[in-house]
């Protein structure tokens, strides 16, 4: 299995509204992240886990809040979102540890916040 | 500030011929180097990379110059197939191990 599943496709919630988007992968890859991709621009970092703990923040809002539960979920839990953070919200995972960080990519989750 | 730079937003090329897609980099501590390339409604999926220590890497029809001196690298995809159509993204990571720095991508599109 060489595939990161993300679910689900699209969400659209409003802004009082609480959701979580869902990300699973079975290729024993024990570093997952989450990124978040605007339209027409590259895909930026928001968390990194590392042996299911959070190794990186790139200093996002606490209104995104993830969590690693096992070494094949990750989850982003949202809160209270404003309809700027509407974007392509992309899982992926790698090895860890390694310099030749080849990450494996989820379809990822489109996002409207209303 | 961008630290990877695909400063060609579009390349169109026709079937058969060499597509080269380019990507500078501002960052001297980036070592390792990637190549995504992603359809629309789907996640980038990693096509070829390139460590500092070497300056080519062939795949198939795929090969990726790196010009560290330049700080630059180019995708050379030959020849080129209708269903290589995608936007393709460059990448480059560093020190930290895990960040990739992505650059905007280019879109090419190969007709027939």
């Amino acid at each position: 299995d060489t595939e990161v599943t993300q679910t689900p496709k699209h969400l659209v919630m409003g802004m009082t509204n609480k959701k979580s988007l869902k990300c699973e992968q079975h290729m024993g890859h024990r570093a997952m992240y989450w990124y978040k991709q605007k339209a027409k621009k590259p895909p930026e970092l928001m968390f990194v886990y590392s042996y299911e703990k959070l190794s990186i923040n790139e200093s996002v809002p606490s209104r995104f809040s993830p969590e690693c539960p096992n070494s094949s979920l990750l989850n982003l839990h949202l809160h209270a979102l404003q309809p700027e953070d509407s974007a392509l919200y992309l899982c992926a995972s790698s090895f860890p540890g390694t310099r030749n960080n080849e990450q494996f990519f989820g379809p990822g989750t489109r996002l409207t916040v209303l | 500030d961008q630290q990877v730079k695909q400063n060609s937003p579009s390349l169109s090329v026709q079937e058969g011929r060499i597509s080269i897609l380019n990507c500078d980099y501002t960052n001297s501590m980036f070592d390792y180097f990637l190549w995504y390339k992603k359809y629309p409604a789907e996640g980038p999926t990693f096509l070829i990379s390139i460590s500092s220590i070497k300056d080519k890497n062939e795949d198939g029809r795929f090969t990726v110059f790196l010009n560290k001196s330049a700080k630059h690298l180019s995708l050379h995809i030959v020849p080129s197939q209708p269903g290589d159509s995608a936007v393709y993204f460059c990448a480059a990571s560093g020190n930290s191990g895990y960040a990739l720095n992505f650059g905007k991508g280019t879109s090419l599109l190969v007709t027939p």
